[in-house]
């Protein structure tokens, strides 16, 4: 079935470092595709997403490009910030009903 | 404040004892969705309600039943609790066709 892998954790980067979060499916055609983020004590919440191959989602700072030629949507931000630090979620649509199935999930710690 | 809201926040149970988690959204969204969050196995999905009225199982459902009591409320239980379940329950809700989910901030649930 159709699914998401991501890189494992923990990262741990100091402020103002490069950023990518591996992200890689499998799946029928070519599905929408998400990135959440779950901030501490906080339930999830969509950071970005992709509807198409070739597609660029962003939002504050982060990106993320839709690349059907390597089943890729790696998540990046150029320069990361103390209030980045939180666990980052790829993920896809899972059969009908608008389901969505997710990575394991990536903690990221940015460090002053 | 708009949102999911989540009660209880945490809760410690014996094996053997039943509970329900409530889940109420105030932004007039027709799905509802359960997951749980293991270290390590990310968020996998329980049971989700497409609309009011209706209900389906999710990836795994044994154990757990829900109620989708109207529009605004979606509620899981636990009918005999066991140590596996002891998890972070998050629901989620949507507009009818989207993807973009609205999450509650989890309940913390341990079985001893």
């Amino acid at each position: 079935g159709d699914s998401v892998t991501q890189m494992e954790g923990p990262v741990t980067l100091s402020e103002e470092a490069f950023l990518t979060i591996n992200c890689t499916y499998t799946a029928t055609g070519y599905p929408s595709l998400f990135w959440y983020v779950q901030y501490p004590g906080e339930g999830l919440q969509l950071l970005l997403k992709a509807t198409k191959a070739d597609d660029k989602g962003s939002n504050k700072g982060f990106e993320a490009t839709y690349r059907k030629e390597t089943t890729s949507f790696h998540l990046e931000k150029g320069s990361v910030q103390v209030s980045d630090s939180a666990v980052y979620f790829c993920a896809l649509p899972r059969g009908s009903n608008y389901k969505l199935t997710f990575g394991k999930g990536t903690l990221l710690t940015v460090n002053p | 404040n708009a949102g999911v809201t989540q009660t209880p926040k945490f809760q410690v149970l014996k094996t053997g004892q039943s509970m329900t988690l409530q889940c109420a959204q105030d932004m007039n969204h027709n799905s509802m969705y359960w997951y749980r969050q293991d270290p390590g196995m990310g968020l996998r999905l329980i049971y989700y309600s497409a609309s009011e009225g209706t209900t389906d199982k999710g990836e795994v459902p044994n154990g757990y039943n829900v109620s989708r009591l109207n529009k605004r409320e979606f509620s899981l239980r636990l009918e005999s609790a066991a140590p596996s379940q002891t998890s972070v329950y998050f629901c989620a809700s949507s507009e009818a066709g989207t993807y973009g989910y609205t999450f509650g901030s989890g309940t913390r649930l341990t079985v001893v």
